[in-house]
């Protein structure tokens, strides 16, 4: 059973371009949400999506946005970069809804920098 | 805004249990706790959570107090490469599903001492 994996490791981009990250969920888990850590600091909980719908969002503005397709990878989009946009970016998946609570794993993380 | 406080930094000698301290006393009823560590700047590992019933698992132990307001998080026999960042989490539910959102706060540095 292969874990989360996320691409790229890391990313240099400028203010106002866009980025995309990518993240592969773990066999058999249908629900991923992302995070931000900015230096120094806890994650911060971006949104999740739970079969392909969002299904819940931080305090982040809608130029974050994503995406998870039907074999449940999904894809973080932001828009218009900022300086405070610099940060390790972290998906994490589930698995199936059962009793009991589920589980997030963590991927690696993508260190996005923008200058 | 968070809803778990800690120390921010402890050391513990190699060998020896180290007992991490949680307050979460606004949890909720349905609010589970988590804890995860994250060594540099990898990923957070899963460590184990709990509800209300102390939990044990081939990493850790959860000790969840009666009123659920605060939890301690023992590693029996730490070893250097316990040196982490620790987090106590409260999971938030969410819409669907029973995955929910995890509020990080600070969590605790601890330092494994030979």
């Amino acid at each position: 059973e292969t874990g989360v994996t996320q691409s790229p490791t890391h990313l240099i981009k400028t203010r106002g371009q866009q980025v995309t990250l990518r993240c592969s969920s773990q066999s058999g888990h249908n629900t991923v949400s992302w995070y931000q850590q900015a230096l120094g600091q806890g994650p911060q909980f971006i949104f999740q999506y739970y079969r392909e719908e969002e299904n819940g969002r931080g305090n982040f503005p809608p130029r974050f946005s994503g995406l998870q397709f039907p074999n449940y990878s999904s894809e973080l989009n932001v828009n218009a970069l900022e300086l405070d946009d610099s940060a390790l970016y972290l998906c994490a998946s589930s698995p199936q809804v059962r009793q009991g609570g589920d589980t997030q794993y963590f991927g690696p993380g993508t260190r996005l920098t923008v200058l | 805004d968070a809803k778990t406080t800690q120390p921010p930094s402890m050391d513990c000698a190699e060998g020896r249990a180290a007992n991490l301290p949680c307050n979460h006393s606004t949890i909720s009823g349905n609010e589970y706790v988590y804890w995860y560590r994250q060594i540099h700047s990898q990923g957070p590992q899963y460590i184990i959570h709990g509800l209300k019933n102390n939990e044990t698992n081939e990493m850790a132990s959860l000790i969840i107090t009666e009123d659920r307001k605060s939890s301690t998080l023992i590693l029996p026999h730490a070893t250097l490469r316990d040196t982490a960042v620790y987090y106590c989490i409260v999971r938030v539910v969410l819409g669907s599903g029973n995955t929910g959102k995890l509020i990080f706060g600070q969590g605790t540095t601890l330092q494994v001492k030979p």
